[in-house]
């Protein structure tokens, strides 16, 4: 079965420092990976997502994740936050074939100035 | 260009009533799927369809009913509400399947007294 941990539950960072949101994922076959953006009181958005190709993908909003197969990682980062990055961040994994999407239990990040 | 509407927005119901939680998209999508969030337990996936008269059971599927009688519409019924039902209600689509990146809408707040 495919699973997700996002081993951070809560994260602080200063306006204008980088972030990376770490990302684990176990799945047998080749992953579809996501990342989702949720801000308070709203549905999830979809910041970028691997499938296959460049291991570095380029997202919305400035965002970027790296695929690295040996250590089962998809980590989101962003070299520089602006305040209006405060939210929940997902992490989510599929799979060819498979009409399960799986959801980790999230990152909230605040943004302090 | 609506997108994924979810209705109503909140609702508070008494243990052991019923209750029919709407979506709707206006995208053509053929893939459908219901999600519950709850604190430090990221989405579970409720119940999915991959297109009109096909439905499937996700994670957590006791205690909720679906059906797919329409491309567009994809209604959760609680038949006998408990507490342990108290979540937020995500709907979310697809063109085509459940490792795609999905269409969420704005989510329901459903409270069990």
């Amino acid at each position: 079965a495919q699973s997700v941990t996002q081993p951070d539950i809560h994260i602080t960072v200063s306006e204008g420092a980088s972030l990376e949101l770490r990302c684990n994922y176990s799945y047998g076959a080749t992953p579809y990976l996501f990342w989702y953006v949720q801000s308070p009181g709203q549905g999830l958005q979809l910041l970028l997502k691997y499938f296959s190709g460049d291991t570095l993908v380029q997202g919305i909003k400035g965002f970027e994740a790296e695929f690295k197969r040996s250590q089962s990682s998809f980590n989101l980062r962003k070299p520089s936050v602006h305040w209006s990055d405060a939210a929940e961040y997902f992490c989510a994994v599929g799979a060819l074939g498979n009409e399960k999407l799986t959801f980790g239990t999230g990152t909230r990040l605040t943004i302090i100035p | 260009n609506a997108g994924v509407t979810q209705t109503p927005k909140f609702q508070v119901l008494k243990t052991g009533q019923s209750m029919t939680l709407q979506c709707a998209q206006d995208m053509n999508h053929e893939y459908m799927s219901w999600y519950r969030q709850d604190p430090g337990m990221g989405l579970r996936l409720i119940h999915y369809s991959v297109g009109a008269g096909i439905t499937d059971q996700g994670e957590v599927p006791n205690g909720y009913n679906v059906s797919r009688s329409t491309t567009e519409d994809f209604p959760l019924r609680l038949l006998s509400a408990a507490p342990s039902q108290t979540s937020v209600y995500f709907c979310a689509s697809s063109p085509t399947g459940g490792n795609q990146p999905q269409h969420f809408g704005d989510g329901t707040r459903l409270s069990i007294l």
